[in-house]
């Protein structure tokens, strides 16, 4: 079983370059996301997305841009990078509301920006 | 408006001894609570949720938790401590239906030999 699958797992950007993080899940789930961690501050949700055609913005969603074209993939464009940026990022799917349903993780994209 | 609150950032046990993982929240509705596992480099797993059925909840890898509504808490235990349970913890809160999850700054666990 795939799960979730993140790629690249590892990027380094200068700042002002732009590059998209991808996210395919393979269980047929309505419910994907994106969120970044950093130390000390948890999980922050930047994008989430209820099915395809539907996206709408989390705590901090800017400078990040989503789109849901399909119910499999869920992919994260940073237009233009900052150091503010640097963060793992992980994408995160769910066949139920969040409130009640289990989170299905990816491993995560490191991304640091210099 | 909801929020979490781990009172611990590390708590380090000896192997084989109770560990302990202290949760508060905040919420003005009836909260959904969730605990998160994360080994070092992988993603987030999920140990156990509360979603209003019994307040003592058990999870996977022996773990449990308590739904205290007075007191506000949803802390994690578990009996005895293994080196395999050295990771970071992530409590996280939910009430309401607007898909956003409220995650607190986890607690690192580290298990002595």
């Amino acid at each position: 079983n795939a799960g979730v699958t993140q790629t690249p797992k590892f990027q380094v950007l200068k700042t002002g370059q732009s590059m998209t993080l991808q996210c395919a899940q393979d269980m047929n789930h309505e419910y994907m996301s994106w969120y970044r961690q950093d130390p000390g501050m948890g999980l922050r949700l930047i994008h989430y997305s209820v099915g395809a055609g539907i996206t709408d913005q989390g705590e901090v969603p800017n400078g990040y841009n989503v789109s849901r074209s399909t119910t499999e993939d869920f992919p994260l464009r940073l237009l233009s990078a900052a150091p503010s940026q640097t963060s793992v990022y992980f994408c995160a799917s769910s066949t139920k509301r969040t409130n009640t349903g289990e989170l299905f993780f990816g491993e995560g994209s490191r991304l640091t920006v210099l | 408006a909801q929020s979490v609150t781990q009172l611990d950032s590390h708590v380090s046990v000896s192997e084989g001894t109770p560990v302990l993982l202290r949760c508060n929240y905040s919420s003005s509705y009836s909260p959904s609570l969730f605990w998160y596992v994360q080994h070092p480099n992988k993603g987030l797993q999920l140990l156990l949720k509360y979603t209003s059925a019994a307040t003592l909840v058990k999870g996977i890898n022996g773990f449990e938790a308590e739904f205290k509504k007075s007191e506000t808490s949803f802390h994690l235990t578990k009996p005895s401590a293994h080196m395999s349970d050295a990771a970071e913890y992530f409590c996280v809160v939910s009430d309401s239906d607007d898909y956003k999850l409220s995650f607190g700054a986890g607690t690192t666990v580290t298990v002595r030999a």
